[in-house]
């Protein structure tokens, strides 16, 4: 199995409607990531958490929510959807405490229609 | 000036030829450094990892990194068309409360 799941892998949705996306990992590590990637424009981090009380903004994290439910779940949260939201999402993991590497999802590639 | 930045090609060579991905960042405090891999529509999935000055190798890759100037280097020997993807240099600063900061990426083409 996975280390790091996404669920949907892919979903397609109106403008205005809510929609979460949901990460969970089994690698025990207490930081975790969520990122969007536009085609051409890297990766894009939009909020994190170094544990589960931790909870912090990113560089474009405008238009999005997360909640840390657990320490093996992160979700990440479109109140209402727009279409430049179209994106490919990734959830990410890391040890922290210096260990940086960080381990990816598989993806949910969003389309707001 | 970005943080972080990459050429973003694509860098055509050929089989079996060197490929060589270059990095440069602007945070002097920079202290860890990644180079992910990343095959169309998939996930970012990590190469090498280099935190002191010089090369580490492991297998057909090797990576350099020169903190004195700022930059860090991939090169793939013997490449193959299967390295062709999309190649992302990643640093992480304690400046920044350890947060990893990617390039755009850079892609590479490995002509047969």
């Amino acid at each position: 199995d996975a280390d790091v799941t996404q669920t949907p892998r892919n979903r397609i949705t109106k403008t205005g409607k809510r929609i979460m996306l949901e990460c969970s990992q089994t690698k025990g590590h207490d930081r975790m990531y969520w990122y969007r990637q536009d085609p051409g424009l890297g990766l894009q981090l939009i909020y994190y958490s170094f544990d589960v009380k931790d909870i912090n903004k990113g560089e474009i994290s405008d238009g999005y929510s997360v909640s840390r439910q657990a320490q093996a779940k992160f979700s990440l949260s479109l109140e209402s959807a727009i279409p430049n939201q179209t994106a490919l999402y990734f959830c990410a993991t890391s040890v922290g405490q210096g260990l940086d590497t960080q381990y990816f999802g598989p993806g949910t590639r969003l389309t707001v229609l | 000036q970005k943080e972080v930045e990459q050429n973003s090609g694509p860098l055509s060579v050929p089989e079996g030829a060197i490929a060589s991905l270059n990095c440069t960042y602007s945070d002097r405090g920079s202290q860890s450094f990644f180079w992910y891999r990343q095959y169309s529509g998939k996930s970012p999935e990590l190469i090498m990892s280099i935190y002191s000055n010089g090369d580490k190798e492991d297998g057909r890759f090797t990576a350099q990194l020169n903190k004195a100037s700022q930059y860090v280097s991939l090169l793939i020997r013997d490449s193959q068309p299967s390295d062709s993807a999309t190649y992302l240099c990643a640093v992480t600063s304690y400046n920044q409360g350890g947060k990893l900061i990617f390039g755009q990426g850079t892609e590479l083409s490995v002509k047969p």
